[in-house]
């Protein structure tokens, strides 16, 4: 089944402590992204991947960082969270930027960060 | 990419068409109309997609309007698992960013 997959899905922590939410897709796909979604802002795009290696800054990418080293794994890394990085994160997928397909996105992941 | 305009909420009958009104007067030649839904806090669900032909998948109908200023989303016989917030997006393609942005959507209330 073609899929994006993250974890955690729920995950308490607090400020300081360095995290990574996964994010793996089984389609092949060149294209990731990340996105976090807060309430009144609706969904907002901190990071994304073209390809291997190639990763470039969102709209919101203050305190986030990236990586890239193969293609089906798009890691988010907080080296020192804050509280206001508590929110609800989602990974997704598509072809690739030269293409009008959909993106297929993860079912979430939510970080309390106290 | 364009901006889209939605009614912020709907109540539609069980069993009964729903349908889904989104503007996107500034639209330009090769912008696309997504459309997602949310349920509840799950990740965003693609539900059909169009440029300038109406479209049909096992999900919903998509009809955009000639001159593409507008479109509406068809769920053809709405069940309470439809419920939920619906968006709709203008997007370029192809897009060096591949972001999709995302407005408040349309709140789907789909009633017994």
């Amino acid at each position: 089944e073609a899929q994006v997959t993250q974890n955690p899905r729920y995950l308490i922590t607090v400020t300081g402590k360095k995290l990574t939410v996964t994010c793996s897709q089984n389609m092949n796909h060149e294209y990731m992204s990340w996105y976090r979604q807060d309430p009144g802002l609706g969904l907002r795009q901190i990071y994304y991947s073209m390809n291997v290696e190639v990763t470039d800054k969102g709209d919101v990418p203050e305190g986030y960082k990236v990586s890239r080293k193969e293609k089906r794994n798009f890691p988010l890394i907080l080296e020192s969270p804050s509280p206001n990085q508590t929110s609800l994160y989602f990974c997704a997928s598509r072809p690739g930027t030269a293409s009008n397909q959909p993106q297929h996105f993860g079912d979430g992941t939510r970080l309390s960060i106290l | 990419d364009a901006k889209t305009t939605q009614p912020t909420s709907m109540d539609c009958a069980e069993g009964r068409a729903a349908n889904l009104p989104c503007n996107h007067s500034t639209i330009s030649g090769n912008e696309y109309v997504y459309w997602y839904r949310q349920i509840h806090s799950q990740g965003p669900q693609y539900i059909i997609h169009g440029l300038k032909n109406n479209e049909t998948n096992e999900m919903a109908s998509l009809i955009i309007t000639e001159d593409r200023k507008s479109s509406t989303l068809i769920l053809p016989h709405a069940t309470l698992r439809d419920t939920a917030v619906y968006y709709c997006i203008v997007r370029v393609a192809p897009s060096n960013t591949g972001k999709l942005i995302f407005g408040q959507g349309t709140t789907l209330q789909v009633k017994p």
